[in-house]
């Protein structure tokens, strides 16, 4: 069964400085995909970054790039330059056949000013 | 191009009423899924849809708890008799018909009261 650990409940940063999230996933597949999702106050889902595992390239999408540790399987997020919008929950999320997608328990991240 | 959509996005019932849950999927995507997130926990997989197929629905409660995805018109998701602990956010998401794509897109979610 494919299983993802988000072991950081809560994280903390300062404006403008780099926060990374951990996450790390349990699967005997070899082709799959890896998400990080935000989840701010309102409680929408917003997708910040995707990664195909058979994609050796680290994904980036401007301030948010990810480590992805194929071997280790592990999948974290680094936000760079934060924002105060940045505060949210983060979740990192595990899709193999489509057929659903598992998350993590989730990273809340305070911004501080 | 629109988002999925869900309705209404809050939704208070006492307990023993019925709750009907909607979600429309992004324009040109057949395939639906619905989670439950209750406070302060992660989302959990409830049911997974195709156009008038229930294809997984393994994270769905055995009773109280029916879907659909009909051919026409958003999918619903239905609970019958709720119970206080039915109280949560409801997220729907969708994905294309065709290829690989793994990415679901999701809806604003619908946050359910029972009292």
């Amino acid at each position: 069964a494919q299983t993802v650990t988000q072991s950081q409940p809560e994280m903390s940063v300062q404006e403008a400085e780099t926060v990374t999230l951990s996450c790390t996933y349990d699967t005997s597949e070899s082709d799959y995909y890896l998400f990080w999702y935000k989840q701010p106050p309102s409680r929408q889902m917003i997708l910040v970054i995707r990664q195909e595992a058979y994609k050796q390239q680290n994904a980036t999408e401007n301030r948010f790039s990810v480590n992805f540790q194929k071997a280790a399987k592990s999948f974290s997020l680094k936000i760079s330059d934060s924002q105060l919008g940045d505060a949210a929950m983060y979740f990192c999320a595990f899709s193999y056949n489509n057929n659903d997608m598992r998350f993590g328990a989730g990273t809340r991240l305070t911004v501080k000013p | 191009n629109a988002g999925v959509m869900q309705n209404p996005r809050h939704l208070v019932r006492r307990r023993g009423q019925e709750a009907r849950l909607r979600c429309s999927p992004m324009k040109g995507h057949s395939h639906v899924y619905w989670y439950r997130q209750l406070p302060e926990e992660g989302l959990k997989f409830m049911v997974y849809l195709q156009k008038e197929n229930i294809i997984d629905e393994s994270g769905m409660p055995k009773e109280r708890f029916s879907a659909e995805f009909p051919k026409e018109g958003p999918s619903i998701l239905r609970i019958q008799q709720v119970v206080r602990g039915d109280s949560a956010a409801y997220f729907c998401a969708s994905s294309p018909m065709e290829g690989r794509e793994e990415t679901q897109y999701f809806g604003p979610g619908t946050r359910l009261l029972v009292l």
